[in-house]
């Protein structure tokens, strides 16, 4: 079964619209942790923001905030006030257990900024 | 601020060589991973180590070994290549501290097997 589903494969956004990558999860284990990286076209792996499964508020990092719905298992990354710098695959991850060493990700979602 | 780093950036070889990986963690992390991304495709977990022992073991092929130095850099040693093993290679790096920190990705070594 799949661990991490990203189900937009692509999505369109206006320059300084708000935007909302959805990503659901599924794991049995009470403690795991859920990642956001963006990999521009260039080919790297930019770490964006964390959330922790014991997490009781949800992760911010400057324009970048995690919707985390753990009773839905859902982890959405919001993405405040887009720029043309922000097209780029964003992929959702996670880490199972503690001490737990592999990230699993999801297809990702290819995100396009129109100016 | 430092990052990971990897070489070399580009390797190409024939069916049939060996290739070998570098990565360079971020300075004070112990813990390395190594991912292959084939084209199109979301990142797969091969290996990991931390303090030179093997930690995690993912879809790693019998064909590939690694393993980490003293200085915690790492290699990944690719043999008997195949046109199958064209991809991105990454490697990421993290602190150890049994919890569920970020891995640090490198820019990754892109690999073309003719």
């Amino acid at each position: 079964a799949q661990k991490i589903t990203q189900t937009q494969p692509g999505m369109f956004v206006q320059e300084k619209e708000a935007v909302t990558l959805d990503c659901t999860y599924d794991t049995s284990d009470p403690s795991y942790g859920l990642f956001w990286y963006k990999q521009p076209s260039s080919g790297e792996m930019i770490f964006l923001i964390y959330q922790g499964s014991y997490d009781q508020q949800n992760a911010t990092e400057g324009r970048y905030s995690l919707n985390f719905q753990k009773a839905r298992k859902s982890a959405n990354l919001v993405i405040s006030a887009s720029q043309l710098g922000d097209s780029a695959m964003y992929f959702c991850a996670m880490r199972e257990g503690r001490g737990a060493q592999k990230l699993v990700f999801g297809q990702g979602t290819r995100l396009t900024i129109n100016p | 601020a430092a990052g990971v780093i990897q070489s070399p950036r580009h390797l190409i070889k024939e069916k049939r060589e060996t290739a070998t990986l570098k990565c360079y963690p971020i300075p004070r992390h112990d813990t390395v991973y190594w991912y292959q991304q084939g084209p199109g495709q979301d990142p797969q977990f091969l290996i990991s180590f931390y303090e030179k022992m093997q930690s995690d073991k993912g879809s790693i092929p019998d064909r590939f070994s690694a393993q980490q130095f003293s200085d915690y850099h790492s290699e990944l040693n690719m043999s008997s290549l195949e046109l199958g093993d064209s991809a991105l290679y990454f490697c990421a790096s993290s602190p150890w501290s049994g919890g569920l920190e970020a891995q640090y990705f490198g820019p990754g070594t892109r690999l073309l097997v003719l």
